[in-house]
């Protein structure tokens, strides 16, 4: 099956410029995780969709970050306006979610270079 | 969410056994133990799963006492690719979905 796929792959912008990253899923996973991962750290979870709700985005800064998953499938995070901070790399997951015992599968990432 | 610790860094020669564990004291009675690789400039990747005792896959074992406040992942001969991060997740469902929580992980470096 096809993995989860994002785009674009590299991007660099200016602080206080906007910027948009791009998730489609594996077909039929119910489940969306956008997660933030700085150089040299984890993954850090940004926003969790089940379906085209969200289920957990206690770690997004909703002052400039927003994300969205309409009719359930495809996502976009955004972020406006980008601070240098912000540089890092965004991934996507996906899963099935059927039950505890489910495997994610992340994309690629995107990664971003504020300057 | 119960929170785990692992070591920052292992080094291991290659051919040799590598056992990373894991140590989640916190652990909710449906949490589940997962274990995932990162290599540099991609995603994490899925490795093993458990509950209790012991589970094996193609990849890798995964060692869980009977109390559930620690598990091993063990790597059996590992080879210069096994070098990668590898991050154990403890979650269960929250709110109809599954949680996944990533710590620091562990980075193994193999030396040939």
């Amino acid at each position: 099956e096809a993995g989860v796929a994002q785009s674009p792959r590299y991007k660099i912008i200016e602080k206080r410029q906007s910027v948009a990253f791009w998730c489609n899923p594996i077909s039929g996973h119910a489940t969306l995780y956008w997660y933030q991962q700085i150089l040299g750290q984890g993954p850090k979870l940004l926003i969790q969709f089940q379906n085209n709700g969200v289920v957990d985005d206690s770690q997004l800064p909703k002052d400039r970050f927003s994300a969205e998953r309409l009719k359930g499938v495809d996502s976009t995070l955004k972020i406006q306006p980008a601070k240098l901070e912000d540089s890092a790399v965004y991934l996507c997951a996906s899963s099935r979610n059927r039950g505890t015992n489910t495997e994610a599968f992340f994309g690629q990432g995107t990664r971003l270079t504020v300057v | 969410l119960a929170k785990t610790t692992q070591p920052i860094s292992m080094d291991s020669y290659e051919g040799q056994e590598v056992n990373i564990t894991c140590s989640h004291n916190n652990i909710a009675t449906n949490d589940y133990i997962t274990w995932y690789q990162q290599f540099p400039s991609q995603g994490p990747r899925f490795i093993i799963q458990g509950y209790k005792t012991k589970v094996t896959n193609e990849v890798a074992s995964l060692f869980i006492p009977a109390d559930r406040k620690s598990s091993t992942l063990s790597l059996p001969r590992v080879s210069l690719s096994d070098t990668a991060v590898y991050y154990c997740l403890v979650g269960g469902s929250g709110a109809g979905s599954y949680q996944l929580t990533f710590g620091k992980g562990t980075k193994l470096s193999v030396i040939p």
